[in-house]
């Protein structure tokens, strides 16, 4: 069993639409987790970083992390076009260096 | 402010022939340096790491070799190329002992073995 898991899409909505993009993992010690965001051709760029349970939201993102159910959501509202990207699901424990990566969504949002 | 700088963006290789891949960090000191390789579909594969000038660690065996003869400098070779060896290779950094923080990741080389 890998220790991440992610639906690798391709997932395609219209403009303006909710979009929900998943991981689930093994480990209960990940403690840290983020979600990057990989433009084609290009390297990933962090985009939401959490600790341990909860929500955090930046503008049109939401971050959630149940971790009783070992399972981290990425909300995107109102989906622009320029959304469109492949997002992958990090995580990692406390006192460790190595991140364990998500294979990827990649997401198009349709104008 | 920290950067990451990976060059070439596009190589295109015969089989047989070497690889030189370099990436350097501005902005920090002694910072932990990753080599990964994408796949379409296949998500990140960890190739390389380096936690200090000339300590590297190899998660993967394979037909490449990672060196670091600067502190802020991490190379990625290969004597001879395989078909096998294409793919997307992407240099990151962390902050020593804090990579559970997240990795910076440099624009990535696109390495097309022909």
């Amino acid at each position: 069993q890998k220790e991440v898991e992610q639906d690798p899409g391709p997932l395609s909505v219209p403009e303006g639409a909710i979009v929900s993009l998943n991981c689930t993992y093994s480990n209960s010690a990940f403690q840290y987790f983020m979600w990057y965001r990989q433009y084609s051709r290009k390297g990933p760029e962090l985009l939401m970083y959490t600790y341990s349970s909860g929500n955090k939201e930046d503008g049109r993102f939401t971050a959630q992390v149940d971790k009783s159910s070992k399972y981290i959501s990425l909300f995107i509202r109102d989906s622009q076009p320029s959304d469109s990207a492949t997002y992958l699901c990090a995580m990692s424990q406390t006192g460790a260096n190595n991140l364990f990566f998500g294979t990827g969504t990649r997401l198009t949002v349709i104008p | 402010s920290q950067t990451i700088h990976q060059w070439p963006a596009t190589l295109v290789q015969p089989v047989g022939s070497p690889l030189s891949l370099e990436c350097t960090v501005e902005g920090t000191s002694n910072p932990n340096l990753y080599w990964y390789r994408q796949a379409a579909g296949r998500g990140l594969q960890l190739l390389f790491y380096s936690v200090g000038i000339g300590q590297i660690s190899s998660e993967v065996p394979q037909n490449l070799s990672a060196s670091r003869p600067q502190d802020r400098q991490f190379i990625l070779s290969s004597k001879k190329l395989l078909l096998s060896d294409s793919g997307f290779y992407l240099c990151a950094w962390s902050v020593p002992r804090q990579g559970r923080y997240g990795y910076t990741f440099g624009s990535g080389t696109r390495l097309t073995v022909v």
